[in-house]
Formats: structure tokens, sequence, C-alpha cells
């Protein structure tokens, strides 16, 4: 299985930072890539997928980048409903996995 | 709009069988173009995708579970299930359906649309 590494586990941040959360794949998966952002008690959402695309109705603060190994979700301008946890999943061969999770919440 | 919804026992003895449906609402489950997942949660933990099944016969699994899962659809009420045999005290999470989606190359897809999760306890 491919292992998905997520760093931090998690972040302390402020309202209006700048936020970027790193995914690290153990083998190449070209740009297969998906972001979900996960509030408590509530389903994962879908943010970005193939590591750059924007979901239909995601702000446009959240951002994607990265190929092969690496990946970046950057959101640019930190707003309250934004405080959740945020999980990477490969697309690229099967079992699909999810990295273990960036926790975002208030400094 | 397309919504799904789990429904299921809460508390499942060890050793038997986890059973959960997945009611799909606004869409069709036996559409090609989607694959209806299933994914869990364990308590304080990230995400496991258990598996799929698509155009309502064709299915895959997370090797992961050792042969215990078995999903299955119900097109005349527009569900799909998930069975997983043998639980133990590790089975218990979250249970999600989802749904998968192409992107726009057709190459991969992703989970575009999730329920609202259940959570199901194995109790000794």
């Amino acid at each position: 299985d491919i292992q998905m590494t997520q760093s931090p586990s998690s972040v302390s941040a402020a309202v209006g930072d700048r936020v970027t959360i790193t995914c690290r794949a153990s083998q190449d998966i070209s740009s297969w890539l998906a972001w979900y952002q996960q509030k408590p008690g509530k389903a994962p959402k879908l943010l970005i997928y193939d590591a750059s695309s924007l979901e239909s109705g995601v702000p446009s603060r959240f951002s994607g980048s990265g190929s092969e190994t690496d990946f970046t979700l950057t959101i640019s301008s930190l707003q309250p409903e934004d405080f959740a946890t945020y999980y990477c999943q490969q697309a690229h061969s099967f079992p699909w996995t999810f990295g273990q999770g960036t926790k975002v919440d208030i400094k | 709009q397309v919504q799904l919804q789990e429904s299921g026992p809460g508390l499942v003895k060890a050793s038997q069988t986890l059973s959960l449906t997945c009611s799909v609402s606004g869409g069709s489950v036996s559409s090609g173009d989607y694959y209806w997942s299933w994914v869990r949660q364990r308590p304080g933990k990230g995400l496991e995708w258990i598996g799929y099944i698509y155009n309502s016969g064709s299915t895959y699994y997370n090797p992961s579970l050792k042969s215990r899962p078995t999903i299955s659809g119900d097109t005349s009420k527009n569900q799909f299930s998930l069975r997983l045999s043998s639980v133990t005290a590790a089975d218990t999470a979250v249970y999600y359906c989802a749904r998968g989606a192409r992107d726009r190359s057709g190459y991969t897809w992703y989970f575009d649309l999730w329920g609202r999760g259940t959570l199901v306890t194995v109790s000794s």
C-alpha cells in the first residue's frame, strides 16, 4: 500500500494567517491526490482533487500544489470556519489511502 | 441534490457480522458513473477505505480487511450495503458511505459526496 504522511500533525494559527500543510507519498503518485476537510462530528468534505483542482463551491483561499511524492495544501487567509482537520488521500493505486490528518486549531 | 444516509445497528457483538445500509436520494445507485464506497474512522483516528461497488456489480475490497467485507447493491431500493464479518473491538468506528466520482481526466476518482456517518460499537 502507498503510505501517506502529513506534516505537521497539528498547527495553531490565527484568523488571517497563511497555513501550509504538507503530504508526502511513499512512492510516485503523479498528481492523483485529494485534500479533505473534516470538522468534529461531520463527514469529510472534498476540497482539492488532482493535486490542484478546486472542487466546485470551495473558496479560492484553498489551493493545492505538488506532484510525484510531495504535495501542499495552502489556506491563504485562515477564516474561523477553516478550523478543522485536513486529510490527504492518494488515488493512484488501490487501495486508496489517507494521511493521518493535520488539525488546524486556534492560536 | 444527491444525498447519502447510513443506517443500521449501532451495537454489534464480537464475532458477529456488522450490517449497514446506505440509502441514496436524488440520484441512482445503478449509475455506472460512480463508485459507491464505504469508509470508516476509528475513534480518534484517520480514515480507512473499506471498498466499493461499481455499476451494480463490480466490487473491490481493501486487502487489509482480509476478506471480511461484502458490499452489495439493491437497485430497487436505491441502496447499497456493507457486511463485515467476524468483527472485533478493532472494528468499532464511524462508518461512512461515500460516492466516488471520476475526475476530468477520467483516469481516477475521488470521494465527492459523503453520508453523515454512523457509529458502530463492537461489544464483547
